[in-house]
């Protein structure tokens, strides 16, 4: 059965420091990968997706992530984080035979302090 | 209004009470969805419409009862609830049932059942 898998409830970094936000999935077929976004007070933001092709996707923001199909993995990266980017974060991953049915992690807070 | 917005905000009630949460998007889409949201949990998907045909319903008590009287607009009718079913209840829309396709999300409702 899918499962999605976020290790880390939360991430205290200090800012302009690198962070890296863990996810590992489950599934038995292809899967599409989401990472979503929810700042406080607010729904989820779609940040960035992984289709297909090249596997290291990038957002507007400077967030970037990697599909690794062998480890099962989508680890979420910045190189140097804003107070800005406090919040927290959710991986996904959705069938590539299935409709509309998205499957959320636990989520991780990232708290960047300054 | 843009994107998909909900009312009301924040909701406290008791177990015998009746109230609606609703969910308007003014994105033109055609798949509409109703999550819940609790802490250090994955997100629960609990509805899903398809051009106003339920089309998913996730073994979610029949104390939640969910309307779709047309593309834009959904609800969820909640009676004699249990102090277990507080949460965000968020509501998400996308463009098609395809499992790629970018879902947006309402700002949720704070529900409290005391």
């Amino acid at each position: 059965a899918q499962s999605v898998t976020q290790l880390d409830s939360q991430v205290p970094v200090f800012e302009e420091a690198p962070v890296e936000l863990r996810c590992n999935y489950s599934s038995s077929v292809s899967v599409y990968l989401f990472w979503y976004v929810q700042y406080p007070n607010q729904g989820l933001q779609l940040l960035l997706k992984y289709l297909s092709g090249s596997t290291l996707v990038e957002s507007i923001n400077g967030f970037e992530a990697e599909f690794n199909k062998s480890q099962t993995s989508f680890h979420l990266r910045k190189p140097s984080v804003h107070i800005s980017d406090t919040a927290e974060y959710f991986c996904a991953v959705s069938e590539r035979d299935s409709s509309y049915k998205l499957i959320f992690g636990s989520g991780t807070r990232l708290l960047v302090r300054p | 209004e843009t994107g998909v917005t909900q009312t009301p905000r924040h909701l406290v009630m008791g177990m015998t009470n009746k109230k609606s949460l609703k969910c308007e998007q003014h994105l033109g889409h055609n798949a509409m969805y109703w999550y819940k949201q609790s802490a250090k949990k994955p997100l629960e998907l609990m509805f899903v419409y398809s051009l106003e045909e339920r089309v998913e319903n996730n073994s979610v008590p029949s104390r939640f009862s969910p309307e779709c009287p047309n593309s834009s607009h959904l609800f969820l009718h909640l009676h004699t609830l249990q102090p277990e079913d507080s949460a965000l209840y968020l509501c998400a829309s996308s463009q098609g049932r395809e499992p790629y396709n970018e879902q947006f999300f309402g700002p949720g409702t704070r529900l409290t059942v005391l």
